[in-house]
């Protein structure tokens, strides 16, 4: 089963861009879709969006002219970045492993805070 | 976007009780209809796929059934190790979506 370890800060000043990293080991970035989903304090889960190993991207609605996702596969490591961040986006991010069959691996979240 | 309804939001239970979970979709979602256990902390772990399939390494007291827009999380002979928040999730259309999540208190 393959593991996903997260990177990036966690502080990001309103308005600015927010830049998370998922690096996923033991396997290659093939065959599915690498997710992003994230989880504001004692609230569910809203999926942010996917991103497959040949960089078709699918994003929510609600974020889309925010949000970029980006693949690296020499890496193997997609990215997420969020721009004009506001206090209502500060939430616990977890990148994920699925495509229809469900997400089968999570990393392991970061809390990211947007604050000045 | 397709809603999901879970209920109850909070529930608490004895162990060795049997605990039943429901995920109702706002339009026919098939058998795409996955569930997750979130412990406080931690990342979600998928328990159910596909309505009813099992995954190797969770317990067998987890079981799901359902298809179309009702679907059903049951936990046969709760244990302590379960308490812990409940989702469904649909994959049968963008944007993905999750119920509101289905909190489990052992008393």
């Amino acid at each position: 089963q393959v593991q996903l370890q997260q990177s990036g800060p966690g502080l990001v000043k309103p308005s600015e861009t927010l830049s998370l990293i998922c690096t996923v080991s033991g396997g290659p970035l093939t065959s599915t879709y690498w997710n992003w989903i994230r989880q504001p304090a004692g609230k569910g889960l809203e999926w942010i969006g996917r991103i497959s190993a040949s960089g078709i991207n699918d994003y929510n609605p609600s974020l889309k002219s925010r949000v970029t996702m980006s693949v690296d596969t020499v890496k193997n490591q997609f990215s997420l970045k969020m721009k004009s961040v506001i206090a209502a986006d500060t939430a616990v991010y977890f990148c994920a492993k699925g495509g229809y069959s469900g997400y089968e691996s999570w990393g392991q979240g970061i809390l990211v805070t947007v604050s000045s | 976007e397709i809603v999901l309804t879970q209920s109850p939001d909070f529930q608490s239970v004895t162990p060795t009780e049997k605990v039943t979970i429901t995920c109702r979709a706002s339009q026919s979602i098939g058998s795409n209809l996955h569930w997750y256990q979130q412990k406080p902390d931690q990342s979600p772990k998928l328990l159910i796929k596909y309505a009813s399939q099992s995954i190797p390494w969770v317990p067998s007291r987890f079981s799901g059934s359902g298809s179309g827009t009702d679907f059903t999380l049951t936990i046969d002979s709760l244990e302590a190790e379960d308490a812990a928040t409940y989702y469904c999730h649909q994959s049968s259309s963008l944007p993905r979506t999750f119920g509101q999540g289905t909190k489990l208190e052992i008393k």
